[in-house]
């Protein structure tokens, strides 16, 4: 079975200080993705990755970097959390070049609590 | 750039009933996918169909089925049977087949099983 983990469930943190969520898969994916959900506004990707050291932006990057030194992981950093950033973060992996039927596996999430 | 639109935020369904959860999409691409996910209170997302542009039938898994009108552009998901353990929110997703592109999501429903 596919296994994507994310370091934490629950994280709670003060506006300005520097925030990792890190993200590990198992199957030797070459994409990775970070998403965001609020309520109302569905899933939106943050970031991706089609390989290590390669990044992408996608929809909402502001406030957002990402980092993939390793195939397996891929880190999230919020370089200055701020209440806005609040929210539930997703990551997600699927093979390169996604055949037809190529879903993507999904983490758990980390519910970020910004103070 | 696609979109997926999901119309209907809430959803109530009797315990046995069947019930359709809308999903329109907007691509100029003539190579796409469909899936639909599932996440539960826990918050993992889980895949639970999918649909090529150029698949011919309507999709089927298991209880659920995928009501596929490609000329509508409309990919709605039936659950027949509903069960309690149905309750939860459910997001209609697609991406083209051209290229490495990530999934785009709409904004979800969240259906409410009634006993």
């Amino acid at each position: 079975d596919v296994k994507v983990t994310q370091s934490s469930r629950y994280l709670v943190k003060r506006t300005g200080e520097k925030v990792f969520l890190e993200c590990v898969q198992d199957m030797d994916h070459e994409n990775m993705f970070w998403y965001r959900q609020d309520p109302g506004l569905g899933l939106r990707l943050i970031y991706f990755s089609y390989d290590v050291k390669m990044k992408e932006k996608g929809d909402i990057p502001e406030g957002y970097s990402v980092s993939r030194e390793k195939k397996e992981r891929f880190s999230l950093i919020l370089e200055s959390a701020s209440t806005n950033q609040t929210s539930m973060y997703l990551c997600a992996s699927t093979t390169l070049g996604q055949g037809a039927k190529d879903t993507q596996y999904f983490g758990p999430g980390t519910r970020l609590t910004v103070l | 750039a696609q979109k997926i639109t999901q119309t209907q935020p809430g959803m109530f369904v009797q315990e046995k009933e069947a019930v359709t959860l809308d999903c329109t999409y907007d691509t100029s691409d003539q190579s796409y996918g469909l899936f639909w996910y599932k996440q539960p209170s826990s918050g993992e997302m889980i895949f639970l169909i999918y649909q090529g542009s150029y698949d011919e039938q309507n999709a089927t898994e298991g209880r659920y089925s995928l009501n596929f009108q490609k000329a509508r552009k409309s990919a709605n998901l039936v659950i027949s049977a509903s069960q309690l353990g149905d309750s939860a929110m459910y997001f209609c997703a697609m991406r083209t087949l051209s290229g490495n592109t990530p999934l785009v999501f709409g904004k979800g429903t969240r259906l409410s099983v009634i006993a």
